[in-house]
């Protein structure tokens, strides 16, 4: 299985201020088909998670765009350059790549 | 607009068994395969199963094998998992979700089973 992980699992940051986690997987994401499936998801407490990039980069509809996606090699990071209070929560990794699909641990952003 | 809607939560004694459901609704149920995920308390998530979108063709994760059934109803748009055997460390919250070509951008509201004596 692809194992996914992810650094920082906890993640302080001040309103205003930007915030990088990391995602590396333990083999190529890259499908046979050429693409990429390495997903970001924001999971507030109590709800189910929200999908916020797809296919490493892609922003889903009505995503802000200071949340952004990158990729080099293996790692994968995602970036929230200027914090807001409503970002705080759980975000997490997951790939669509291989069988079985797999996650990242999480990481706990809070502000602080 | 696409809604994935489960069943309510259920508790369950050790060796029992569970069936939970998710009712699709917003989109054409047959065109989607349907994943099953698992989140235990406090913990990540983890892949239990699938079926394909025709209903023909189920994948189940390692260490559910022989413990889970997925099945799906495409008279009413409805998916289902049944876990068998339980133990005390399959409680948690199962989501169903839908599944776009290694991407789930649509999750059911979960349903927690919990497993106790």
């Amino acid at each position: 299985d692809a194992v996914m992980t992810q650094s920082p699992l906890s993640l302080p940051v001040t309103l205003g201020q930007s915030a990088s986690i990391s995602c590396r997987s333990s083999q190529s994401l890259i499908h046979r088909n050429g693409n990429t499936y390495l997903n970001w998801y924001h999971q507030r407490p109590g709800q189910s998670p929200r999908r916020l990039i797809y296919r490493v980069s892609t922003r889903d509809s009505g995503v802000p765009d200071r949340f952004s996606g990158s990729e080099s090699g293996t790692d994968f990071t995602l970036v929230i350059s200027s914090v807001e209070a409503e970002d705080a929560g759980v975000y997490f990794c997951m790939q669509g790549t291989h069988w079985p699909y797999t996650f990242g641990q999480g990481t706990k952003l809070e502000i602080k | 607009q696409v809604q994935l809607v489960q069943s309510g939560a259920e508790v369950k004694k050790p060796g029992a068994s569970v069936k939970i459901s998710c009712k699709a609704s917003g989109y054409t149920f047959s065109d989607y395969d349907m994943h099953w995920v698992r989140q235990a308390p406090g913990q990540g998530f983890e892949w239990i199963g699938r079926i394909q979108n025709t209903g023909d063709r189920t994948t189940y994760a390692q260490k559910f094998q022989g413990r889970v059934t997925v099945t799906r109803d495409s008279s009413t748009s409805t998916l289902y998992m049944e876990l068998s055997s339980l133990r005390s460390d399959d409680t948690g919250l199962y989501y169903c979700t839908r599944d776009w070509f290694g991407s789930y951008e649509h999750w059911g509201q979960g349903t927690l089973v919990t497993v106790s004596s």
